[in-house]
């Protein structure tokens, strides 16, 4: 069974501070998905992370996929308050190689982050 | 350029009715997923289909869920006589096939059984 486990799952951080979420998981994927949560919202796709190496910026937030240590992390720098959210990975156990994908992803708990002036 | 849609938002319930809840996708895309989404959790994959055809349902819950796409466009899931345990947000979203199975989440059905 694929287990997705993310961490810190609460975090509380100062503005301008740089802080990185980690998600591990526990079988071989090279699809990985990171999404943002508002309060009483959907999620929101952020990065999708294809293959070993995989590098994603986009703005304060930068996300990596390393598949041989089945790690992601998604790195802020200089943390807003508005970037306060819970942020979850996923993974799509399906290979890229193999044909097929995301017959449903798998989630982590979430990392409930605020951010505080 | 819509995203997906459900309707309704809120449901509220008595213990052992039936509900049914609706999940329109992005009009291009041909897989659509259910998730069930209670609090401080990760959404947790319930079934999903490609086109009309329902790929994946080992997941759902129990007999009481099923799910339906008749016409590979919209999408219900319905739960039988409900209990207090299935009160959770259930998200739809919707994806191309392809490499990147990119899933857009509409904005949720919240279902409380009282």
């Amino acid at each position: 069974e694929l287990k997705v486990e993310q961490n810190p799952l609460f975090l509380s951080m100062q503005e301008g501070k740089n802080y990185t979420i980690y998600c591990n998981y526990s079988t071989t994927s090279d699809r990985l998905y990171w999404y943002r949560q508002d309060p009483g919202k959907s999620l929101e796709s952020l990065f999708v992370l294809l293959s070993n190496g995989a590098v994603k910026q986009e703005g304060r937030l930068m996300a990596s996929l390393d598949t041989k240590a089945r790690l992601s992390t998604l790195h802020i720098t200089a943390a807003v308050h508005d970037l306060s959210a819970t942020y979850f990975c996923a993974v799509d156990i399906h290979s890229l190689y193999s044909g097929g994908g995301a017959d449903g992803l798998t989630f982590g708990k979430g990392t409930h982050l605020i951010i505080q002036p | 350029d819509t995203g997906v849609s459900q309707d309704p938002r809120h449901k509220i319930t008595k213990r052992g009715q039936n509900v049914t809840f609706r999940c329109d996708p992005i009009s291009e895309h041909n897989r659509l997923y259910w998730y069930r989404q209670t609090l401080g959790q990760g959404p947790e994959f319930l079934t999903y289909f490609q086109n009309e055809a329902q790929l994946e349902k080992s997941r759902l819950l129990s007999d009481r869920f099923s799910a339906e796409r008749p016409k590979g466009s919209f999408s219900t899931l319905e739960i039988q006589r409900t209990e207090q345990g299935d009160s959770a947000m259930y998200l739809c979203a919707s994806s191309l096939t392809g490499v990147v199975y990119e899933q857009y989440f509409g904005p949720g059905t919240r279902l409380t059984v009282t």
